[in-house]
């Protein structure tokens, strides 16, 4: 069975400076898909970014980035000129190239302080 | 606009009570989920249905029930069963050709509170 580890349960960083959320899983799975979701204290889950395991590329928008390490198994993200928007707690998710359900770290609470 | 609704918000349940919770999409997906979400959790899968008439278990079904009689609407009802049902609860919808769209969209979830 696929996990998903997220080790920082709180993280914190000055406005304007970059942070990173760490996050490792594991599988047996060759073709998969990886992403990190931001729940803001609304508590609505929104899609931040996601990487498919067969592109090499590390995935991009705007602030957002991911180090992708398929063979260390570490989906990082990083965060530039961080907004006190920022602020919210983050999700790691994996989810089979076949569909299905979604697998969740237990995820990272972002502090962004002014 | 297209997206998935959920109501109510907040529910309040006695014990012993059934409750059922609504969820709502117009964005033509196939592929419905509910999760459960605790404290210092992150989320886990309720049950899911992939087509109209049919629906699987996920990983913590038990005290839970669905159905799905069309594919815009996938309620959730928390039984009398349910040991500990006090907890926030999101709907998510998703395609399920996921070579071209492999996420999964949500709710705004709904807070269940068992008196």
């Amino acid at each position: 069975a696929q996990t998903v580890t997220q080790s920082q349960p709180e993280m914190s960083v000055q406005e304007a400076e970059t942070v990173t959320l760490s996050c490792t899983y594991d599988t047996s799975e060759s073709d998969y898909y990886l992403f990190w979701y931001k729940q803001p204290p609304s508590r609505q889950m929104i899609l931040v970014i996601r990487q498919e395991a067969y592109k090499q590329q590390n995935a991009t928008e705007n602030r957002f980035s991911v180090n992708f390490q398929k063979a260390a198994k570490s989906f990082s993200l990083k965060i530039s000129d961080s907004q006190l928007g920022d602020a919210a707690m983050y999700f790691c998710a994996y989810r089979s190239h076949q569909g299905g359900k979604l697998i969740f770290g237990q995820g990272t609470e972002l502090s962004v302080k002014p | 606009d297209g997206g998935i609704t959920q109501s109510p918000k907040y529910l309040f349940r006695k014990e012993g009570q059934n409750v059922t919770l609504s969820c709502e999409q117009n964005l033509n997906h196939d592929a419905m989920y509910w999760y459960r979400q605790d404290p210092g959790q992150g989320l886990r899968l309720i049950y899911y249905s992939q087509i109209v008439n049919d629906f699987q278990k996920g990983d913590i079904a038990e005290g839970y029930s669905v159905s799905r009689e069309k594919k815009e609407s996938f309620p959730l009802t928390v039984t009398s069963a349910q040991k500990n049902p006090t907890a926030f609860y999101l709907c998510a919808s998703s395609t399920v050709r996921t070579q071209t769209t492999p996420e999964q969209f949500f709710g705004p979830g709904t807070r269940l509170t068992v008196l």
